[in-house]
């Protein structure tokens, strides 16, 4: 079992729509950060949380650390937000500072 | 510019052949990670500098790859006598550890992608 989950592992959705990308984790962490990879490879980093929740325009993140659980949130949903979302965890403790990743969840969204 | 910045994007290689990526990393980032990419595989960690130090290398495969970083700036990572195996995007990432601009967030280059024949 991957320490990173996320679901759904595929979402297509229509324009407008609201939409959900959530991740679960089995370790410790200290952080806990929402990446945007689009088809020609590059990576953006949308958030890093450690506790509660973070806006940024149209997307939400939420974190819930005792239920070791966060929620990527978009509104009024786009093509353009069409890309693979990513949730990668740095586990708590330790000399290591490397992440966790999930294996990502593709979303389509269709006009 | 003002990212970070990866070179070669593109690179084909014949197997056995010795191929050197290399990071150029945020004016004042004091981390780099390298990760890499799999054709439909999730990002793997390979290694973290943190200045020109390596304290966490437990993600390089085998000891065909080795990685280096010099006054605390740009990094190169070579793979020796290239596999099949090894044909993926290779991500480079940084950040600031400290300081007033210090968020946590990471920010990547675009990647090398490297293809062995």
């Amino acid at each position: 079992k991957n320490e990173v989950e996320q679901s759904p592992q595929n979402l297509t959705a229509q324009e407008g729509e609201f939409i959900t990308i959530n991740c679960s984790y089995s370790v410790g962490i200290s952080a806990l950060h929402w990446l945007q990879q689009h088809p020609g490879g590059g990576i953006v980093s949308l958030f890093m949380l450690s506790s509660g929740k973070k806006k940024h325009g149209r997307l939400i993140a939420t974190i819930n650390i005792q239920e070791k659980h966060s929620s990527l949130h978009i509104t009024a949903s786009h093509p353009r937000d069409s890309a693979v979302y990513i949730c990668a965890v740095r586990p708590d403790g330790g000399a290591t500072n490397k992440l966790i990743f999930g294996t990502g969840t593709l979303l389509a969204v269709q006009p | 510019g003002a990212g970070v910045s990866q070179s070669p994007s593109n690179k084909v290689t014949e197997k056995g052949k010795d191929v050197e990526l290399r990071c150029d990393p945020i004016s004042g980032h004091t981390a780099l990670y390298w990760y890499r990419q799999s054709l439909g595989q999730g990002l793997e960690f390979l290694i973290y500098f943190q200045g020109n130090s390596a304290p966490d290398k437990s993600g390089l495969p085998s000891d065909r790859f080795s990685a280096e970083r010099t006054g605390g700036s740009v990094s190169t990572l070579t793979i020796q006598r290239t596999q099949q195996e090894d044909s993926a995007v290779y991500l480079c990432a940084s950040r600031t550890t400290s300081g007033l601009k210090y968020t946590g967030e990471l920010f990547f280059g675009e990647g090398s992608r490297l293809t062995v024949l």
